[in-house]
């Protein structure tokens, strides 16, 4: 099994431009989630989805959106890239949302903006 | 959303037990507490999780006390690949949300 898969690994971006980070798992889970990491620092939750057709926003949702194309892909859209949206980004998926079920990471995107 | 307060860093050696506390004063009653681990250009990787008095896998052990309001997460002899960043995560009151701490910088040295 892969798990959670990420693309593209990295990226670079000017000022204004549009990107669409994409996620994968194979794992057959009903939630999924998008995370970013700033150097040094820990991570904050952007958008959360805990089934199929449903998107919360979590806690820095503003300048991205998101898709939950089925239950095996979430994707993450910047719109209109800054260079604070420079950062690591990690999807991650459970069995079960938020309660008592634990995460399964991919191994992020860099993305710079510049 | 509930908060966790980690210590920013600890150093330890070779074949020492390491604890890692985490402050978690307000915990859902519904919560599980659960621990990840973090390498560099990695993306956290599960650990162990528990909701009350102790847990204890192949890499760990976690002891939670009755009051469920701290927990402490125990690596025994600990080796230089343990060398990472450990978070302690729970569930908002609201159950809607999981929000990472800052987590605990670990350096085990030889």
């Amino acid at each position: 099994n892969a798990g959670v898969t990420q693309t593209p690994k990295f990226q670079v971006l000017k000022t204004g431009q549009s990107m669409t980070l994409q996620c994968a798992q194979d794992m057959n889970h009903n939630s999924m989630y998008w995370y970013r990491q700033d150097p040094g620092m820990g991570l904050r939750l952007i958008y959360y989805s805990a089934s199929e057709g449903t998107t919360d926003k979590g806690e820095v949702p503003n300048g991205y959106n998101v898709s939950r194309l089925n239950k095996r892909e979430f994707s993450l859209r910047l719109e209109s890239a800054a260079p604070s949206q420079t950062s690591v980004y990690f999807c991650a998926s459970s069995e079960k949302g938020f309660y008592n079920s634990p995460l399964h990471f991919g191994n992020g995107t860099r993305l710079t903006v510049t | 959303l509930a908060k966790t307060t980690q210590p920013i860093s600890m150093d330890s050696y070779e074949g020492q037990e390491v604890n890692i506390t985490c402050s978690h004063n307000n915990i859902a009653t519904n919560d599980y507490i659960t621990w990840y681990q973090q390498f560099p250009s990695q993306g956290p990787r599960f650990i162990i999780q528990g909701y009350k008095t102790k847990v204890t896998n192949e890499v760990a052990s976690l002891f939670i006390p009755a009051d469920r309001k701290s927990s402490t997460l125990s690596l025994p002899r600990v080796s230089l690949s343990d060398t990472a960043v450990y978070y302690c995560l729970v569930g908002d009151s609201a159950g809607n949300m999981l929000t990472f701490g800052g987590g605990t910088r670990l350096m085990v040295k030889p």
